[in-house]
């Protein structure tokens, strides 16, 4: 089983639609969670944290539900803009210090005219 | 304010030839610092990460070596590249239980 697991989509929207995308992590012992944005041949950058408490941040609402292991992100309103993969991401501690994010495959999304 | 830097952007190898791939990080000390690279169509996968000078740890064994001689550099090297070498090389930084900032990447070609 894959310690960080999305669908893959692609998830085609029209523009204005909201968009749900779920993801799943296998180690409980998993500390902090984000979602990140990779645009096409580029490098991903942070979205967002997420907390159990849930948060939001203008159109984007990140939810954790530790006791299943799942997290999800809602995208109000979509814009082309939007458009990306998005990557569904658990850290935990590593021996030693640091910190090892395990990224899933992401979720591609387009949003159409 | 914190920036890292990486280079090549681009590169084409041809397999057996040697590889060395920089990261720089400026406007922070004692960075955690991380080498990860993303195969076409697959997710990222970390390579190695280092808490400190001198300090190297690998997450998979692999064709590759990194070395870090100073505090905000990280360097990533091949002595012979093969061609499952090809994929979306990049470096990170981050401080413990935050996310990573990554480098703009190199795109690495063996061919």
């Amino acid at each position: 089983r894959k310690e960080v697991e999305q669908d893959p989509g692609p998830f085609n929207v029209p523009e204005g639609a909201t968009v749900a995308f779920n993801c799943t992590y296998s180690n409980s012992a998993s500390q902090s969670f984000f979602w990140y944005r990779q645009d096409c041949r580029k490098e991903p950058k942070l979205l967002m944290s997420v907390y159990s408490s849930g948060n939001e941040d203008g159109r984007f609402t990140a939810q954790l539900n530790r006791a299943s292991q799942y997290i999800s992100l809602l995208i109000r309103d979509s814009k082309l803009s939007d458009s990306a993969t998005y990557l569904c991401v658990v850290n935990r501690g590593l021996t030693g210090g640091g910190n090892k994010l395990t990224f899933g495959t992401g979720t591609q999304l387009k949003v159409e005219l | 304010s914190q920036t890292i830097h990486q280079w090549p952007a681009t590169l084409v190898q041809p397999v057996g030839s040697p590889l060395s791939l920089e990261c720089t990080v400026e406007g922070t000390s004692n960075p955690n610092l991380y080498w990860y690279r993303q195969a076409a169509g697959r997710g990222l996968q970390l390579l190695f990460y280092s808490v400190g000078i001198g300090q190297i740890s690998s997450e998979v064994p692999q064709n590759l070596s990194a070395s870090r001689p100073q505090d905000r550099q990280f360097i990533l090297s091949s002595k012979k590249l093969l061609l499952s070498d090809s994929g979306f090389y990049l470096c990170a930084w981050s401080y413990t239980g935050n996310g990573y900032t990554f480098g703009s990447g190199t795109r690495l070609t063996v061919v």
